[in-house]
């Protein structure tokens, strides 16, 4: 069935280096897309979205970028930073309202 | 703090018991959704009700069940208990239920351990 996945399961980085997390999907209809940050111990965060008319979108130290002809989403996080350990979760959603997570990336910065 | 309430944070039980998990979604949020995730698993989506009536279901076992009150909080049913229940389990809330672009948060989780 449709699903989505991601590519890497963990991915170790220095402190200050830039973070690429990478998640693809199948579901050609999903046009809303969100990342989310989850810490030990704590439910999923909010950490930025996308709809399926753009390509990229900035927030804070993140940039999510969209390549719905090869249905890959990434995650950059710009000058990495140990508070930003954790595991990363894609998300996509369509019309039919199931909101579907991939299996998660974990992220440790290293110091 | 996401605003989305839930309770009780930790649960042990033995199998074949019946657990209740309660969520209270974010102020002005009509919709709620379940979600279970196991030991380093990803989220599985079980269940959505939107101001009171099942939207959408996931993975949900029979032995679960789900309701959402008229005061928009919702309760989470666990029925004959098995070792495998033990998770996480999370709530969520969004301001709509219906189109795609419906941004969820999650409550902090309630941590089930079955014995």
């Amino acid at each position: 069935g449709e699903s989505v996945g991601l590519h890497l399961p963990t991915l170790s980085v220095q402190e200050g280096d830039n973070s690429i997390i990478n998640c693809a999907y199948s579901n050609s209809a999903s046009d809303y897309f969100i990342w989310y940050k989850q810490e030990s111990g704590k439910g999923p965060q909010f950490i930025i979205d996308i709809r399926s008319n753009m390509d990229k979108r900035q927030g804070q130290r993140v940039t999510v970028l969209l390549n719905k002809t090869v249905k890959h989403l990434s995650l950059q996080i710009a000058a990495t930073q140990p508070g930003d350990s954790a595991v990363y979760f894609c998300a996509e959603n369509s019309n039919n309202n199931d909101m579907r997570f991939g299996a998660g990336t974990r992220l440790t910065v290293k110091p | 703090d996401s605003g989305v309430t839930q309770t009780p944070k930790h649960l042990i039980t033995a199998t074949g018991q019946r657990v209740t998990l309660r969520c209270s979604p974010r102020s002005g949020d009509l919709s709620v959704y379940w979600y279970q995730q196991s030991l380093d698993q990803g989220l599985q989506f079980l269940i959505q009700y939107y101001n009171g009536e099942e939207r959408a279901k996931g993975n949900i076992l029979e032995r679960f069940s789900a309701q959402q009150f008229p005061d928009l909080h919702s309760e989470l049913n666990l029925s004959s208990l098995e070792l495998g229940d033990s998770a996480l389990y999370f709530c969520a809330s969004s301001t709509t239920g219906g189109a795609s672009g419906n941004t969820i948060y999650f409550g902090e989780g309630s941590w089930l351990t079955v014995v």
